[in-house]
C-alpha cells in the first residue's frame, strides 16, 4: 500500500490566494483527518470525516479554511484567502474503523508558505 | 481528554536502550496509552499502545504502571534513525471512534553517535 499520499508536499502563495491541499488516504480506510502543525501550536486537528461525512470540524481556525470529502479515496483542505499565519505543515490522516489498535496513519503533509 | 506530561527532550548515545517517561495521573479506566513518534520532516507515525499490560512490539516496549498513572516507552538499542518526538496520548477505548488524538509537545530524542 502506498499510504497516505499528499500533494503538494510545498507551496508557497502570496498573501489573499487561494490554496488547495490534497489528500487521498489509504484504501479501504473510514476516517480521515486534517491536522495543522505549526512551532507555537504543535499538532492540532481542524476537521475529520467517517464515511465522507464531516463529523467535527471545531478545530478549523475561521470560515477561510473549508475541507471536502467528495468520495472515499480524496479530500482537499482549501485556504480562501490564504493569509501569512496559516504558513503551517498540514498533515492528513486515516484511519480503519474497527481497528483495535485505533491507529492513525499519516501522510507526509504539505508545507505551506504564506508570503 | 485526560493529560499528560513528559520531558522536554532526552538524550541517548547510539546502541544504548533508552527509557522515555509519561506521565498521566488522571488517567481513567477506560483509557489506553498510546506512543506515536514523529521523525523529521515526516508525519506522526504509530509506536506502540496498551491498556494495562506491559507490550512488546518489533519497534519498542511499553512498561505501564500498576496504578497506570505513568508508563514507559523502551527502546532497547538507539540507533541514529530513532531521533524524533516521542508523544505519549490517552485514548478513552469508550469513545465512539470519534475523538482525535491530542497530541501535546512530546519528549524530542536525540541519539548520539
Amino acid at each position: 500500500d502506498a499510504g497516505v499520499i499528499q500533494s503538494p508536499r510545498h507551496e508557497v502563495t502570496e498573501m489573499g490566494q487561494e490554496v488547495t491541499l490534497r489528500c487521498k488516504p489509504i484504501s479501504g480506510h473510514d476516517y480521515l483527518f486534517w491536522y495543522r502543525q505549526t512551532m507555537m501550536r504543535g499538532l492540532e486537528l481542524l476537521i475529520y470525516f467517517n464515511n465522507n461525512v464531516p463529523i467535527d470540524d471545531s478545530g478549523m481556525p475561521e470560515d477561510r479554511f473549508s475541507a471536502k470529502m467528495p468520495n472515499a479515496s480524496f479530500s482537499t483542505l482549501k485556504i480562501q484567502p490564504s493569509e501569512p499565519r496559516d504558513s503551517a505543515v498540514y498533515f492528513c490522516a486515516s484511519r480503519l474503523a474497527g481497528d483495535h489498535t485505533d491507529t492513525q496513519y499519516f501522510g507526509p503533509g504539505t508545507r505551506l508558505t504564506v508570503l | 481528554d485526560a493529560k499528560t506530561t513528559q520531558p522536554n527532550s532526552m538524550e541517548s548515545n547510539e546502541e544504548e536502550p533508552v527509557h522515555l517517561p509519561c506521565n498521566h495521573s488522571t488517567i481513567s479506566g477506560t483509557d489506553y496509552i498510546h506512543w506515536y513518534r514523529q521523525l523529521p520532516s515526516q508525519g506522526p507515525e504509530y509506536v506502540i499502545h496498551g491498556l494495562t499490560s506491559n507490550v512488546n512490539n518489533r519497534m519498542a516496549s511499553l512498561a505501564i504502571a500498576e496504578d497506570r498513572k505513568s508508563s514507559t516507552l523502551i527502546l532497547h538499542r538507539a540507533t541514529l534513525r530513532d531521533a524524533a518526538v516521542y508523544y505519549c496520548i490517552l485514548r478513552d477505548v469508550g469513545d465512539n471512534y470519534g475523538q482525535n488524538f491530542v497530541f501535546g509537545p512530546g519528549t524530542r530524542l536525540s541519539v548520539l553517535p
